[in-house]
């Protein structure tokens, strides 16, 4: 198993461009979550998804959206980035194991977002 | 809402020593886990705890979760120069449609061979 996967590691955008990180886990998790790590700030969760269509906001969703259309993918879109979304940027999974509990998470290994 | 503070922020120790910190909330979680992230890379778990007072061991890594369900420690002994990193405690109250995890904002641990 691959495990979590992200891409880009590495993205440097302008003020006000799009784009979209990929994330894919090979697990059949049903759970997958997005957070932010900035210095100091710990991990925040942008959006998180309990499985195929359904997602749902975390606590810091404003300028990015996700869809969940398959259960192994989970993108999430810059509608038009902001130097304040520089950050590293972390997706997860796990297995849900009954409705409103979930294991333990595992992560991606990262993507590193400059916007200028 | 919900936060953790963990602390120390930071710890810079020689070769050898235990290593201890914390995590502490104003609200109640029941489940306590502790990651490790490592420069690069994503945070890596090392320890679940799921019922107040378990005490739980990985090696060399103990934890506990507090029996007020509202804070949780980790144990280094005997450490070593792979123990650098960021080690961060996370809490979570699962549960109808709660899927969130709440995590500190990390404890920088630096050992001195």
């Amino acid at each position: 198993n691959a495990g979590v996967t992200q891409t880009p590691k590495f993205q440097v955008l302008k003020t006000g461009q799009s784009m979209t990180l990929q994330c894919a886990q090979d697990m059949n998790h049903e759970y997958m979550s997005w957070y932010r790590q900035d210095p100091g700030m710990g991990l925040r969760l942008i959006h998180y998804s309990v499985g195929a269509g359904i997602t749902d906001q975390g606590e810091v969703p404003n300028g990015y959206n996700v869809s969940r259309s398959t259960t192994e993918d989970f993108p999430l879109r810059l509608l038009s980035a902001a130097p304040s979304q520089t950050s590293v940027y972390f997706c997860a999974s796990s297995r849900t194991i009954s409705p409103g509990s979930i294991e333990t998470q595992y992560f991606g290994p990262g993507t590193r977002l400059l916007v200028l | 809402g919900q936060q953790l503070n963990q602390s120390p922020q930071s710890m810079f120790i020689q070769e050898g020593e235990d290593v201890s910190m914390n995590c502490t909330s104003s609200s109640i979680f029941n489940t306590w886990l502790w990651y490790k992230q490592e420069p690069g890379e994503g945070p890596v778990l090392l320890i679940a705890l799921y019922k107040a007072g378990e005490l739980t061991s990985n090696g060399r890594l103990t934890a506990q979760f507090g029996i007020t369900r509202k804070d949780s420690f980790l144990n280094i002994s005997a450490s070593i120069p792979s123990d650098v990193g960021i080690y961060f405690c996370a809490g979570s109250n699962s549960g109808g449609s709660n899927y969130k995890l709440t995590f500190g904002k990390g404890t920088l641990l630096t050992v001195n061979p």
